[in-house]
């Protein structure tokens, strides 16, 4: 079956750091990858999402390469903000608009 | 647009009360689902509907209802709350399956605590 595992969090920075998110996949056929953002007390937004190998998507400063040859979607944005606090979680969908998502990953940036 | 909206917010329930949760989506798409949130889990897939008169099982679905009369809604019933239903609920919409990759949107959110 699908599945996503992400590095788990907390993941501490101070304001203007790098943030690098590991997450890697198991699927059957062709994934569509994606990286959901929550942030306090709401639901879920689409942070950006790749459909094909070395796609390369990318929203807000933040971006991910979907790398087939080792099955990951990494998350990266090199200066955060205060404002980029929130929980991100990586997920895939092979068909039917069916997600399968990763445990997600707390980030919490310190002015 | 109200997008996706989810009632209530936050609920208390005892052991074997039933309740419903409520979805409505205004943005006349055909893809309906419900989601548990739980801590170091992710979001799991309970169940989902194509399509009004149309529902289907997810990977977590024992002790779920669901049924979509319209377009707009899709309630998730629980007949007999337990406490490892305890969890966060979302429902999502998204225009259909018949479309690559579509964007789905997610609603706030309707925090479940089963004493």
């Amino acid at each position: 079956g699908n599945s996503v595992t992400q590095m788990e969090g907390p993941v501490t920075l101070s304001e203007e750091a790098f943030l690098t998110i590991n997450c890697t996949y198991t699927a059957t056929g062709y994934p569509s990858l994606f990286w959901y953002v929550q942030y306090p007390g709401e639901g879920l937004q689409l942070l950006l999402k790749a459909t094909k190998a070395d796609d390369k998507g990318s929203n807000k400063g933040f971006e991910a390469t979907y790398r087939k040859e080792t099955t990951s979607f990494h998350l990266e944005k090199g200066s955060v903000q205060v404002s980029d606090s929130a929980v991100y979680f990586c997920a895939l969908e092979t068909a039917g608009n069916k997600l399968t998502f990763g445990g997600g990953t707390r980030v919490l940036v310190k002015p | 647009n109200a997008g996706v909206t989810q009632t209530p917010k936050f609920q208390v329930l005892k052991t074997g009360q039933s309740m419903t949760l409520q979805c409505a989506q205004d943005m006349n798409h055909e893809y309906m689902s419900w989601y548990r949130q739980d801590p170091g889990m992710g979001l799991r897939l309970i169940h989902y509907s194509v399509g009004a008169g149309i529902t289907d099982q997810g990977e977590v679905p024992n002790g779920y209802n669901v049924s979509r009369s319209t377009t707009e809604d899709f309630p998730l019933r629980l007949l007999s709350a337990a406490p490892s239903q305890t969890s966060v609920y979302f429902c999502a919409s998204s225009r259909g399956t018949r479309l690559p990759q579509e964007t789905q949107y997610f609603g706030p959110g309707t925090r479940l605590l089963v004493l």
